[in-house]
C-alpha cells in the first residue's frame, strides 16, 4: 500500500455505540492530522499530532479522542456521537521538518471514513 | 481565528470557459495551497504559492498569491470536463511549525461538455 489510507471507508453507528477509525501513512512522515469535513462548513482540523505527541487539540468535543502509537500510525476513538457529528473524517500526513518548512510543508490525505451517527 | 472567504461556491459552466475562483482573508499567511478534491477522495494539493505576488502555472491552471499574502485566485483557461470537481483554498498561518492550514469553503466546478 502507498500514500495514506483509512479504514473504514464507510461507517454507520448508533449515538451508543463505541467505534474507531483508522489510519495509516506509508509515507515515511513525522505529522498526522484528523479532520471533519461536513457539507455545510469549511474542512475543520481537529487533531494534530508530531513524532507521536498531540501539539493540537482545536476544541474538540471529548466524545473524540484520538490515539497516536506510532508516526505510522492514527485512530479516531468514538463513543455517544451526536448526529450532527455525521461527516467525512479525513487524515493527512505530512513531513512537518520545523519552523522553517512550515510554509511549504505539504500534507496528504487519505481519501477519508463517511461517518453516519443514527 | 483566522479565516478564509472562498467564492463563489458554485460554478456550473460550458467546455472551453474561463473562470477564476478567489480566496481572501483579513489575515496574512505565510503560504497559500490550493487543493483539488473529487468524489470520495481526499484533497490532492495543486500549488503552494509563498511569495507576496506569486504566480504559478500549472498547464491551464494560473495561481496567484496577492502582495499583502492574505488573497489567492486560481484562473483556468479553456476548462474541462476533467476540471470539474471540487477546488479548495487553505492559508498556512505565520510562524506555524506544523502545517496548521485553514480551509476556504470550497468550489463546486462543473465543467459541462
Amino acid at each position: 500500500e502507498t500514500g495514506v489510507t483509512q479504514t473504514p471507508r464507510h461507517l454507520v453507528m448508533g449515538m451508543t455505540n463505541k467505534k474507531s477509525l483508522k489510519c495509516e501513512q506509508h509515507l515515511g512522515h513525522n505529522a498526522m492530522y484528523w479532520y471533519k469535513q461536513s457539507a455545510k462548513k469549511p474542512l475543520e482540523l481537529m487533531f494534530v499530532y508530531n513524532f507521536k505527541e498531540q501539539t493540537e487539540n482545536n476544541s474538540v468535543p471529548s466524545r473524540f479522542s484520538p490515539e497516536c502509537p506510532n508516526s505510522s500510525h492514527l485512530f479516531l476513538h468514538l463513543h455517544t456521537l451526536q448526529p450532527e457529528d455525521s461527516a467525512l473524517y479525513l487524515c493527512a500526513s505530512s513531513q512537518a521538518t520545523g519552523t522553517s518548512g512550515g510554509a511549504r510543508d505539504t500534507q496528504y490525505f487519505g481519501p477519508g471514513t463517511r461517518l453516519t451517527v443514527l | 481565528t483566522q479565516l478564509l472567504e472562498q467564492s463563489p461556491q458554485f460554478l456550473s459552466i460550458q467546455e472551453g470557459e474561463n473562470l477564476t475562483v478567489y480566496c481572501n482573508s483579513s489575515s496574512v499567511f505565510s503560504s497559500l495551497q490550493w487543493y483539488r478534491q473529487e468524489p470520495g477522495e481526499g484533497p490532492v494539493l495543486l500549488v503552494t504559492v509563498v511569495t507576496g505576488g506569486e504566480v504559478k502555472k500549472l498547464k491551464r491552471l494560473t495561481f496567484q498569491f496577492g502582495d499583502a499574502r492574505k488573497d489567492s485566485s486560481l484562473h483556468i483557461t479553456a476548462a474541462q470536463p476533467g476540471d470539474t470537481g471540487l477546488y479548495l483554498c487553505a492559508g498556512v498561518a505565520g510562524g506555524t511549525s506544523y502545517g496548521k492550514l485553514t480551509f476556504g469553503q470550497g468550489t463546486i466546478l462543473t465543467v459541462h461538455p
